[in-house]
């Protein structure tokens, strides 16, 4: 079945520098890939997506990268802040983006100042 | 625009007590989903409404939970009775779909910590 297996945590940063946090995923077809985060005490936030093989999504100077080739979706930011201090999700779903996420289990990151 | 607004954001109760949980979706939204996020996890699908059907379930407890979506708009889930195992964040998202630019991308609520003594 469909599987999403995230690098462990936590991930600890000085601020201004470079993330990296892997995601492989395991499925069938063609999935939309997403990364979420969860600031503490609040729901998942939609972080950014890419809905096939080789599309970039970007959002708040965060970038994944759908590759089909190493089914992988790695998120990087070139230059961490202390807000960026989180948990990241890495999730897939099915073709046509509809119907349940499937999640990782969530990579926690701390930024000190 | 509001977003998808549970309540209670926390609930105690002790074993074998019954629970409810509400959610009110974003306004047009004919999706709604409720997850369960154990510590440490990601979230896992409970059920899956499509308007007031419920079209994946497979994953509920039906022995011991339930949900409903009169309507189509606002959904309760209920465990009656709660067992320690329960203790976990209950997550309502909300997603209109469709095949347009933005659709089918998932709300989340702020979640109900449920914890049973």
């Amino acid at each position: 079945g469909n599987s999403v297996t995230q690098m462990e945590g936590p991930v600890t940063l000085s601020e201004e520098a470079f993330l990296t946090i892997n995601c492989t995923y395991t499925a069938t077809g063609y999935p939309s890939l997403f990364w979420y985060v969860q600031y503490p005490g609040e729901g998942l936030q939609l972080l950014l997506k890419a809905t096939k093989a080789d599309d970039k999504g970007s959002n708040k100077g965060f970038e994944a990268t759908y590759r089909k080739e190493t089914t992988s979706f790695h998120l990087e930011k070139g230059s961490v802040q202390v807000s960026d201090s989180a948990v990241y999700f890495c999730a897939l779903s099915g073709y046509g983006n509809t119907g349940k996420l499937i999640f990782g289990q969530g990579t926690t990151l701390q930024v000190k100042p | 625009e509001a977003g998808v607004v549970q309540s209670p954001r926390y609930k105690i109760i002790e074993k074998k007590q019954p629970v409810a949980f509400w959610c009110n979706p974003i306004s047009g939204h004919n999706t709604l989903y409720w997850y369960l996020q154990n510590l440490g996890q990601g979230p896992e699908l409970l059920i899956r409404y499509e308007n007031e059907e419920a079209v994946d379930d497979s994953q509920l407890p039906k022995d011991r939970f339930s949900a409903e979506r009169l309507k189509g708009v606002d959904s309760t889930l209920k465990i009656q009775p709660a067992e320690l195992g329960d203790s976990a964040v209950y997550l309502c998202a909300s997603s209109l779909t469709g095949t347009g630019e933005g659709q089918n991308i998932q709300y989340f609520g702020a979640g109900t910590r449920l914890s049973v003594l």
